[in-house]
């Protein structure tokens, strides 16, 4: 069964260095979305591509959060410089995003910690 | 605004018990679409269940069955038969009606399952 697939599982770092996330979707899925974990929470959407587009990244830390889809199929997120409140797990999903039942599959996620 | 709240943090079961699991939500959106997923341990996130606001019949899948009151804006699980394998944190989420629309997620509700 195909799957959504992140690297890396873990990544420590210490504050003011640069991290980058990779997501490899389920081939054929249009829509990417990054979501960020807190410990002890919900994801929350940080950005949204539709194909090499975004859709939404209204809830991206602009200033030092940027994302990326190139060629409309693998997806990096980085953030520069990474700050304590960082530390979260950040998860990609896919999906077709063709139907309003659309199931979103999600991949393991990257546990960030900053130090 | 989509809002989804769940006011269990914790919950535990017997195995071979019942369990519901509560989570209400707003949304001023006439159309969405209701979903429970799953999070095991240090495993990716899995859809369980999901709910067309636009239908009356509850939904159901195998063991996992839900409680949709429109009205109250409410959207319960219930596990019937409980096993080992259903410890996990479960994510009550709602999205707007569209295929490529971002989930908005609860705060989770950790599941213990008792032998």
């Amino acid at each position: 069964e195909a799957e959504v697939a992140q690297s890396p599982r873990y990544k420590i770092t210490e504050k003011s260095q640069a991290v980058a996330f990779w997501c490899d979707p389920i081939s054929g899925h249009a829509t990417l979305y990054w979501y960020r974990q807190i410990l002890g929470q919900g994801p929350e959407l940080l950005v949204q591509f539709q194909d090499e587009s975004v859709v939404d990244d209204s809830q991206l830390p602009k200033d030092r959060f940027s994302a990326e889809r190139l060629k409309g199929v693998d997806s990096t997120l980085k953030i520069q410089p990474a700050e304590l409140g960082d530390s979260a797990m950040y998860l990609c999903a896919s999906g077709t995003g063709t139907l309003n039942t659309d199931t979103q599959y999600f991949g393991p996620g990257t546990r960030l910690t900053v130090l | 605004a989509q809002t989804v709240t769940q006011s269990q943090p914790e919950m535990s079961v017997q195995e071979a018990e019942t369990v519901t699991l509560s989570c209400t939500y707003d949304t001023s959106e006439s159309d969405y679409y209701l979903f429970w997923y799953k999070q095991p341990p240090s495993r990716q996130m899995i859809l369980v269940i999901r709910q067309e606001a636009y239908k009356q019949q509850n939904a159901t899948e195998n063991r996992f069955s839900v409680n949709f009151q429109k009205a109250a804006k409410s959207f319960s699980l219930k596990i019937s038969d409980s096993q080992l394998g259903d410890a996990a944190m479960y994510f009550c989420a709602s999205k707007k009606e569209g295929g490529s629309e971002k989930l908005v997620f609860g705060k989770g509700t950790k599941l213990t399952v008792n032998p």
